[in-house]
């Protein structure tokens, strides 16, 4: 069976400094990945996406950045951060193509300080 | 990207039947309509998902509207485990969902 899991659970960070966030993936092989940002009280919000080795496509322009290195692996990483990088960061996958079914990580808590 | 509209919010007596609604008056010919949900300080999870007829699974029955405008998610008898924020989604058939919005939150009660 196919397992995505997502660490670490909970982070706290000073603004300005750099951000890591790991998802793997396993039990399935070429996954379309994903990266969500939840806010609090708000829904979900699509940061990135990729359908392969080194494909990535952003959907909101920001100081976020996400690598795929390895079939099932998809890293969101920042830079610098700001407060309002602060969230519910989830990762998720699906079987490759549209209109599939998402499965989501258990999620990371970030709060920057 | 096509919007959905729900409730912010629902409540329902425990062992009752709950009618979660949902419009997509913008639906294009090839969008799916999903459902998730998602329990508190978790990630959200698959109940169901349909294109033009209704559907069923051991989770819950969305029934779609004859134009495709509106769906409903059928939950038949609430437990206290389905208090959750409850997300209705159009999937492009070629592209990506795009944004969840807030959902409805339904609450149930003993």
């Amino acid at each position: 069976s196919q397992t995505i899991h997502q660490w670490p659970a909970t982070l706290v960070q000073p603004v300005g400094s750099p951000l890591s966030l790991e998802c793997t993936v396993e039990g399935t092989s070429n996954p379309n990945l994903y990266w969500y940002r939840q806010a609090a009280g708000r829904g979900l919000q699509l940061l990135f996406y990729s359908v392969g080795i080194g494909q990535i496509s952003s959907e909101v322009p920001q100081n976020l950045s996400a690598s795929r290195p390895q079939d099932r692996q998809f890293i969101l990483s920042s830079k610098k951060l700001l407060l309002s990088d602060s969230g519910f960061y989830l990762c998720a996958w699906s079987v490759r193509g549209g209109g599939e079914t998402q499965y989501f990580g258990p999620g990371t808590r970030l709060l920057v300080l | 990207d096509a919007k959905t509209t729900q409730p912010n919010s629902m409540e329902s007596n425990e062992e009752e039947p709950v009618h979660l609604p949902c419009n997509h008056s913008t639906i294009s010919g090839t969008d799916y309509i999903h459902w998730y949900r998602q329990l508190p300080s978790q990630g959200p999870e698959y109940v169901i998902h349909g294109l033009t007829s209704n559907v069923n699974n051991r989770m819950a029955s969305l029934a779609i509207a004859e134009d495709r405008k509106s769906s409903t998610l059928i939950l038949h008898r609430a437990t206290l485990r389905d208090a959750a924020v409850y997300y209705c989604i159009l999937w492009p058939n070629s592209g990506y969902a795009l944004n969840f919005g807030k959902g409805t939150s339904l609450l149930v009660t003993p």
